[in-house]
């Protein structure tokens, strides 16, 4: 079973809506984080979680708020969707080290 | 000026080739480097770090030059199972695990 899961895989959805994509892991890492990949932008942080108390924002933070529910879940929110958060979303795991693992991705498109 | 810059490709090369990826950063005071590999449509994985004196794993070997600010990643005797995108990835806060600063990665083929 993989380490890091994320719910949904894929999801078209229109604008306004309010869309929820879901990580958990199993790795036993207190730190968290959420990535959207955009093409020729790479990946950019929106939120990291380093406990289930501790919330920061990223780089791209707007328009996104995020939830860790427990050690091994962290959720995030669209509040209300728009076009220009179509993306490839990936959540990441770490420990105290440098290494990042990272679940296989949500393919978000906002119609 | 982007925080980590790379060339886009992509590369296209034959297998058994020789080829390295260039990578700059901006932030003088980074003290982390690593190469991730991403394959088509899948997760970033990490490949390797990267140390001021240069590091070897099996065909890839990586660079680092601080005064330049420069990181390379280089690929010999190139596999077709090599080919993927390869993200170069900076600490963003030097001394931290906060944060990681992606480039928008190198895109490499390997032809039959």
């Amino acid at each position: 079973d993989a380490d890091v899961t994320q719910t949904p895989r894929n999801r078209i959805t229109k604008t306004g809506k309010r869309i929820m994509l879901e990580c958990s892991q199993t790795k036993g890492h207190d730190r968290m984080y959420w990535y959207r990949q955009d093409p020729g932008l790479g990946l950019r942080l929106i939120y990291y979680s380093f406990d289930v108390k501790d919330i920061n924002k990223g780089e791209i933070s707007d328009g996104y708020s995020v939830s860790r529910q427990a050690q091994a879940k962290f959720s995030l929110s669209l509040e209300s969707a728009i076009p220009n958060q179509t993306a490839l979303y990936f959540c990441a795991t770490s420990d105290l080290g440098y290494e990042q693992y990272f679940g296989p991705g949500t393919r978000l498109t906002v119609t | 000026r982007k925080e980590v810059e790379q060339d886009p490709g992509p590369f296209n090369v034959p297998e058994g080739a020789t080829v390295a990826f260039n990578c700059t950063y901006s932030n003088s005071a980074s003290q982390s480097f690593f190469w991730y590999r991403q394959d088509c449509r899948k997760e970033p994985k990490l490949l390797m770090s990267v140390y001021s004196s240069g590091n070897e794993d099996g065909r890839f070997t990586a660079q680092l030059n601080r005064a330049s600010q420069y990181i390379s990643l280089l690929i010999r005797d190139s596999k077709l199972s090599d080919s993927a995108t390869y993200l170069c990835v900076v600490n963003k806060l030097p001394g931290s695990a906060r944060q990681l600063t992606f480039g928008s990665g190198t895109q490499l083929t390997v032809l039959p």
